[in-house]
Order: structure tokens, then sequence, then C-alpha cells
């Protein structure tokens, strides 16, 4: 498997417009999740999902951030509009674990490191 | 609210020398920990998982132990090599097994 799949790896925005960052997880895998690095706050984790319903958005820092799953093969993350405070690097990983909780090992993706000047 | 914390924040070792990563998190309720490591431009790799009813996983050169208890994690690398040069987090994952708090993690340099 190619494993976690993130596009695109680099952007550059200007404030106010619209960004969109995708991620393939692994083929099987039922949990997906999105997270953001920053040096101030590390790792956090934005949203997650279990087969393609999202369980806990709770991470999600405004209302100007979305995520989507519309089939277990592909998400989305979208900023609109986009502030420079939202520079970061956004990370996708996927787990495969029956059940209600996501207890396995999780998958990073190579991530996307987001410019908003 | 869990708290996990990582230090040192950078550590500079000679290739060869036995080196120990902590790790400490408030609260003890969780469901088990894990170690990741980060290099430079990439997503994290996991390393080791251990889970609260053990006390240690081993990989290799790697060693990592839990104790509950104390709210502690060590993350053991013996004989350091160039290689092992990354970006080490720890994470705890909630008893409910819903949310992975990472710490901010140990930057890892090791010269030859």
């Amino acid at each position: 498997d190619a494993g976690v799949i993130q596009s695109p790896r680099h952007e550059v925005t200007e404030m106010g417009q619209e960004v969109t960052l995708r991620c393939k997880p692994i083929s099987g895998h039922d949990y997906l999740f999105w997270y953001r690095q920053t040096m101030m706050r590390g790792l956090e984790l934005l949203i997650y999902f279990n087969n393609n319903v999202p369980i806990d958005d709770s991470g999600m820092p405004e209302d100007r951030f979305s995520a989507k799953m519309p089939n277990a093969s592909f998400s989305t993350l979208k900023i609109q509009p986009s502030e420079p405070r939202d520079s970061a690097v956004y990370f996708c990983a996927s787990s495969l674990r029956g059940g209600q909780r996501h207890t396995d090992t999780q998958y990073f993706g190579p991530g996307t490191r987001l410019t908003v000047l | 609210k869990q708290e996990v914390t990582q230090i040192p924040a950078a550590l500079s070792v000679p290739e060869g020398e036995n080196l120990v990563l902590n790790c400490s998190f408030t609260d003890s309720a969780i469901y088990n920990l894990q170690w990741f490591r980060q290099d430079p431009g990439k997503g994290l790799t996991s390393l080791l998982l251990i889970q609260s009813s053990q006390r240690e996983q081993t990989s290799g050169r790697l060693n990592a132990s839990l104790d509950k208890s104390s709210g502690r994690s060590t993350l053991y690398i013996a004989a350091s090599q160039p290689g092992d040069s990354a970006t080490y987090l720890c994470a705890s994952l909630n008893q409910a097994g819903t949310a992975l708090i990472f710490g901010k993690g140990t930057t890892l340099s090791v010269s030859s």
C-alpha cells in the first residue's frame, strides 16, 4: 500500500482565500484523523471520522474550518477564509479498528505545509 | 484535561551513547501510550505502543516503559546512531479510546 496520501505537500496562499487540503487514507482503514502541528501548540487533533461519519470535531478551531469525507477513500479539510494564523503543517492519519475505539496504531501522511500570507 | 509533557525539548549526544527520553502525563486514566518518530518534513511513524496493562514494549534497540501510577513513560535508545536523529513524540490515548494527546516532542541529534 502507498500509505496515507496528502495533497498538496505545500500551499502558499493569501489571507482571505479558500484552502482545500486533501487526504486519501490507507485502503481498508475505517478511521481518519486530521491534525494540525505548530511550534507553539504542537500536534493537535482537529476532527476524526469513523466509517466516513464525523465523530468528534471539538478540535476544529473556528467555523472557518470544515471537513468532509464523502467516501472511504477521500477526505478534505477546507479553510474559508484563510488567515495568517492558520499557517501550520496539517496531517492526515488513518487507522484500522472495528468498533467504537480507535485504539490501533495511526498511520500518518507526509503532511501539507500551509503558509497564509 | 490531559496534558503530555516531554523533557528535554532537545538533546545532543555522540554516537554509541545510550539515552532516555522522558514523557509525563497528568491523567493516569489512559488506554495506551504511544511513541512516534518524526523526521524533518515528514509525517509521524509509530515506534512502540504500550497498552495500559503493560509495563514495557521493546523493538530492536528501543525500549519503552510505562508507569501509570506516576504518570510517566520513558523511551530508551541503546547504542544511538546518527540515523536516530529525529523528533520523538509521545502520545496518550484516553480510556474512551477517542482522543490521542501528543507531547511537543524531544528533538534528538546524534553526532558521528
